[in-house]
């Protein structure tokens, strides 16, 4: 299986900040990378997919790049609705397989 | 509207077989770009691909838990059905299920469901 590895596991950030998580591949997933936004007790929420591509109805301060092995989650000015857990999901080879999420609380 | 709706038993005993219902509205599951999957994830744990469905009636299944999972679909009724044998309590977690947008471009999931806790006693 595809290891997908999130960093940092925990990100602490203030609003207005850039922030910036990565997920790396244990092997080329080419750019088969969706991103995730799950907030406690709700399901995950779709923000990109094919590494950058933003899904409809998600704020343009969301933004995804990389290729291969390694991946970035970008949000270029924190709102307080961001704070939240984000995942990483490879679908290049199955069986598809998530990061283990980084949670991006308030400093 | 796109909504999923996760229904099933809270509380299994080791063993028991876990038998959970996806409810779907606003698409149909006959509908050739679209596909289900069940996905878990255990508490403080990753998210984990259990099964896939497709509207061919097409499978696939995590190759860990191929052996215990089932998955059907009833289109008549809207329908996705996961059917996971020999329960552990290692097996507790929150089941969702999740739509596929375009199969043809990939698994991964645009709708999600509320979620299910499923709970495993020894």
């Amino acid at each position: 299986d595809i290891q997908m590895t999130q960093s940092p596991s925990t990100l602490s950030a203030s609003v207005g900040d850039r922030v910036t998580i990565t997920c790396r591949a244990s092997q080329s997933i080419v750019s088969w990378l969706a991103w995730y936004q799950q907030k406690p007790g709700k399901a995950p929420k779709l923000l990109i997919y094919k590494t950058s591509n933003l899904e409809s109805g998600v704020p343009s301060r969301f933004s995804g790049s990389g290729s291969g092995t390694e991946f970035t989650l970008t949000i270029s000015s924190l709102r307080p609705d961001d704070f939240a857990t984000y995942h990483c999901q490879q679908y290049s080879t199955y069986p598809y397989t998530f990061g283990q999420g980084t949670k991006l609380e308030i400093k | 509207q796109v909504t999923l709706k996760e229904s099933g038993p809270v509380l299994l005993k080791a063993t028991e077989t876990l038998t959970l219902t996806c409810t779907v509205s606003g698409f149909s599951l006959s509908n050739a770009r679209l596909g289900v999957s069940w996905i878990r994830q255990p508490p403080g744990k990753a998210l984990e691909c259990l099964a896939h469905i497709f509207s061919n009636d097409e499978k696939s299944y995590s190759p860990s838990l191929k052996n215990r999972l089932t998955i059907s679909k009833d289109t008549s009724k809207s329908q996705v059905v996961l059917t996971m044998t020999n329960m552990d309590p290692v097996d507790t977690a929150t089941y969702y299920c999740a739509r596929i947008p375009i199969p043809t471009a990939g698994t991964f999931f645009d709708y999600w469901g509320q979620g299910a806790l499923v709970t495993v006693s020894s």
